[in-house]
């Protein structure tokens, strides 16, 4: 059974940081695309970051919205997946879902993002 | 690439046959996947590729369309399909979501 479990949300005063953390198991983890996908609350998801399979050299792309300020990365041995998230802002307040190429989806861990 | 989808809202009788509509800003190869989130809960893959049926998917949900129009179609509408869908591109990077059609009961 495909499982995808997030943890490190909370509340950050804006300029702060987090680190997402995602478990991934009952998959072959670097066979996949791994992403980061955050949804405001009443809104549509937004794809933020994603870090290629093995085959195609774990790179990575960036929404503009966030490069420059969040990093993603994988850790191929434990089977996770990260966000470090820098120079939060407001607007960043949001549920925050780990995907495994776009069917494996986490149930999401809320950031929010206030003084 | 922009996705719009259309309408944003429909309200449908149980047993109706729903078609909701995607268009993308360009064509993008059938690199379309339809998501249904229910409240609370993540999004859940339906569709891919156009016209793909995730397993577990019950067969009364059907993609089809090309180039940058697309459509999703519930054949009969059940009470558990209560739901906000969305299409989605990979055709290229930066992928992106419409901004959902929520669909109720009448």
């Amino acid at each position: 059974e495909v499982k995808l479990l997030e943890s490190g949300g909370g509340l950050v005063q804006p300029g702060g940081s987090l680190r997402l953390s995602c478990a991934a198991s009952g998959f072959t983890f670097t066979n996949f695309y791994m992403s980061w996908i955050r949804q405001p609350p009443g809104k549509a998801p937004e794809w933020l970051a994603v870090i290629r399979n093995k085959a195609n050299g774990y790179t990575t792309e960036y929404n503009p919205s966030v490069k420059g300020r969040f990093t993603i990365s994988r850790d191929n041995t434990q089977n996770i997946l990260f966000l470090q998230m820098n120079t939060l802002r407001a607007e960043d307040t949001a549920i925050y879902f780990c995907a495994g190429g776009i069917a494996y989806w986490g149930q999401g861990t809320l950031v929010t993002v206030s003084s | 690439i922009q996705m719009t989808q259309s309408p944003s809202l429909l309200s449908a009788s149980v047993g109706d046959r729903v078609t909701l509509s995607c268009k993308a800003g360009q064509n993008i190869n059938n690199y379309l996947a339809w998501f249904q989130q229910k409240l609370g809960e993540a999004p859940k893959l339906l569709i891919y590729n156009a016209n793909s049926l995730q397993t577990g998917i019950p067969s009364r949900f059907s993609g089809s369309g090309s180039g940058t129009d697309y459509t999703l179609t519930i054949s009969s509408l059940q009470p558990e399909d209560v739901a906000t869908y969305f299409c989605q591109q990979s055709n290229s990077w930066m992928y992106t979501f419409g901004a959902g059609t929520k669909l109720e009961l009448k």
